[in-house]
């Protein structure tokens, strides 16, 4: 089972607006990573935790708050984000805890900024 | 950094034909390649992945050569089908040292007429 979980599915929020991503994996992996895809563009890294710590961080925003509550759970809190930020938040595990190696991903939730 | 350069941006082959897509990095160091099928509205699925001890691997219809000289790695689709359509994407990184997280190339769209 590869399977990683991700809700909503679809997300509209306003710029005064605060909501969290949520993703999820059962699979004992040890890296959770979130990207953010643009249409026609492959996926940008935001984020990196491996063994729960953040080891990456691209320079990402501070509007982008990532949590990672336990080894399966992984959140990105939103807050006063602009129009650009509306894209497809794709969340990614692998077992190999470096942050590299085989990443399984989530069907990702689609964000409108308005 | 690493980067990675994929062609061709777009491919239209007949059902039944083989598709091709290839892919360059820059570091010499990168020892893991992976490729990602993306259908419309859903994440990257890994399909097929080669490490750089390896030449060729295949499963199935999917094949992928590593050319670690050269630097560059190709995915090689045989006997395509209408469901082969999607968007594919290359990615490389380096499992042993620096920045261990993936480097994505900019993506082929693949069409498959019927």
């Amino acid at each position: 089972d590869t399977e990683v979980t991700q809700t909503p599915k679809h997300l509209v929020m306003g710029m005064t607006n605060k909501k969290s991503l949520k993703c999820e994996q059962h699979m004992g992996h040890r890296a959770m990573y979130w990207y953010k895809q643009k249409a026609k563009k492959p996926p940008e890294l935001m984020f990196v935790y491996s063994y729960e710590k953040l080891s990456i961080n691209e320079s990402v925003p501070s509007r982008f708050s990532p949590e990672c509550p336990n080894s399966s759970l992984l959140n990105l809190h939103l807050h006063a984000l602009q129009p650009e930020d509306s894209a497809l938040y794709l969340c990614a595990s692998s077992q190999d805890g470096t942050g590299a190696g085989e990443q399984y991903f989530g069907p990702g939730t689609r964000l409108t900024v308005t | 950094g690493e980067n990675v350069e994929q062609h061709p941006s777009t491919l239209s082959v007949q059902e039944g034909d083989s598709a091709v897509i290839k892919c360059t990095y820059s570091d010499s160091a990168s020892n893991y390649f992976p490729w990602y099928k993306q259908e419309l509205g859903k994440g990257p699925q890994l399909i097929i992945d080669i490490r750089s001890n390896v030449g060729e691997k295949k499963d199935q219809r999917i094949a992928v050569t590593l050319n670690k000289t050269a630097k560059h790695f190709s995915l090689h689709i045989t006997e395509t089908q209408p469901e082969d359509s999607a968007v594919y994407f290359c990615a490389a990184s380096n499992k042993n040292t620096g920045r261990r997280a993936l480097t994505f190339g900019s993506g082929t769209r693949l069409q498959v007429q019927p």
